[in-house]
């Protein structure tokens, strides 16, 4: 079974600053399967990532990924407002895709 | 593309539930579809996955002899029969569409529904 462990768990910062979010699993995984999600408040998530480093449609150039094996990170380079919310990542090449229990960008 | 879930409520621990997904704009017979659950505190849990060709059906542990999941493609939708509901079954439901093919990133998420499990 894979488990992935994100940290940290709330991170605060000011709009404009640089989030760097990591993805730990529990055992050697294959980029080609590691999903990152947005979910803001109120609102179902988005698929902001795929394949650890590929943005999907229509997800803005700030945003990115990267990482391989167990270690995985992403980076919102510089946070808009509408970028606090909370980050899930998800590796989909087993069944039942697990999720992180996700960090939570908030406004310092 | 569109996906929109229903069914959702306040239910007594051991009663029963059935939450419906309707799709549009695309057809459920050409991909795996999953039912995804945010509980209270948690984080997001894929409680069941059916195959495109409906010839396999999976479920988290926590779910499995409790929950059923289903599709009418004649009607486009996608369900979720719930039973024997416990408060730890308290969460919003998703449903949610994977990119065709196997293997694939979840594209498309429906709003949500909630399912309150309480006496």
């Amino acid at each position: 079974e894979i488990v992935l462990t994100q940290s940290p768990g709330t991170m605060s910062l000011s709009p404009g600053e640089r989030a760097t979010l990591s993805c730990r699993a529990s055992q050697s995984v294959s980029s080609s399967y590691l999903a990152w999600y947005q979910q803001r408040p109120g609102q179902a998530p988005r698929l902001l990532i795929y394949a650890a480093s590929s943005r999907a449609t229509g997800i803005p150039d700030r945003f990115s990924g990267s990482g391989s094996g167990t270690d995985f990170t992403l980076t919102i380079s510089r946070l808009e407002p509408e970028d606090f919310a909370v980050y899930f990542c998800q590796y989909y090449g087993t069944s039942l895709q697990p999720f992180g229990q996700g960090t939570k960008v908030e406004i310092k | 593309v569109q996906l929109v879930e229903s069914g959702g409520g306040l239910v007594q621990p051991g009663g029963s539930l059935r939450l419906s997904c309707s799709a549009s704009g695309f057809s459920l017979r050409g991909h795996h579809m999953h039912w995804v659950r945010l509980a209270p505190g948690k984080g997001l849990t894929c409680v069941s996955t059916i195959t495109s060709d409906d010839l396999n059906t999976v479920y988290a542990d926590s779910v499995r002899g409790r929950f059923t999941i289903s599709r009418d493609i004649s009607k486009n939708t996608l369900d979720l029969q719930m039973n024997s509901l416990r408060s730890d079954d308290t969460a919003v439901y998703y449903c949610v569409k994977e990119e065709a093919g196997n293997w694939k990133p979840f594209e498309t998420w429906g709003q949500g529904t909630l399912v309150i499990v309480s006496s």
